[in-house]
């Protein structure tokens, strides 16, 4: 079965600075995808970025990146000039191309400081 | 994007009894999944439901106690059943949208039983 692993249960970061958030995940699949989600305070999970594992090349989006290292299975996040509104719990998701099923890993709370 | 909207957005219940939650989307998609997060928790999927077929079930979860409704292709309905205090956590819609293999989400349903 597969798993995702998140290891930092909280980080913090000052305003307009860069933060890296963790996830690995363990898989004998081959064809799979990859997501961070975002998780405020108003509960909605909102989808920040993804990959797909068949991509070598890093998935960004605006002041979101990732860094995907298949063969480790390590899918981090980077965010770079944190803003306020970034504050939230982040969740690192699998999704399996076989049975379509998401699986969260615990989630990181990023706190962001002025 | 798809808008998803979901009813009730918070309720407070009394053990015993059951609450239905509704699940609209207005585009027309194939798979709707449900949700469960348990407080300070992440998610953990029900249930997947097909439009003109049975929901699967995940292990756990029980179509006695999480009915799952799938009239048409823009909505879907969750009952928690004969609810206890041990019910009380967010419940979340889900869809499949822009053939990409990634799920959005509906604002959640803040669940809380007396």
């Amino acid at each position: 079965a597969q798993t995702v692993t998140q290891s930092q249960p909280e980080m913090s970061v000052q305003e307009a600075e860069t933060v890296t958030l963790s996830c690995t995940y363990d898989t004998s699949e081959s064809d799979y995808y990859l997501f961070w989600y975002k998780q405020p305070p108003s509960r909605q999970m909102i989808l920040v970025i993804r990959q797909e594992a068949y991509k070598q090349q890093n998935a960004t989006e605006n002041r979101f990146s990732v860094n995907f290292q298949k063969a480790a299975k390590s899918f981090s996040l980077k965010i770079s000039d944190s803003q306020l509104g970034d504050a939230a719990m982040y969740f690192c998701a699998y999704r399996s191309a076989k049975t379509d099923k998401l699986i969260f890993g615990t989630g990181t709370r990023l706190q962001v400081f002025p | 994007s798809a808008v998803i909207s979901q009813k009730p957005s918070r309720d407070i219940c009394q053990r015993g009894t059951s609450l239905t939650i509704q699940c609209q989307v207005d585009s027309q998609v194939t798979m709707m999944f449900w949700y469960r997060q348990q407080p300070g928790q992440s998610l953990t999927l029900i249930a997947t439901a097909n439009q003109g077929s049975e929901a699967t079930y995940e292990s756990g979860f029980v179509i006695d106690k999480f009915p799952i409704s799938r009239p048409n292709l823009t909505f879907s309905t969750l009952t928690v059943s004969n609810m206890s205090p041990e019910d009380s956590s967010i419940y979340l819609c889900s869809v499949d949208l822009g053939g990409r293999s990634t799920q959005y989400f509906g604002p959640g349903t803040r669940l809380t039983v007396l």
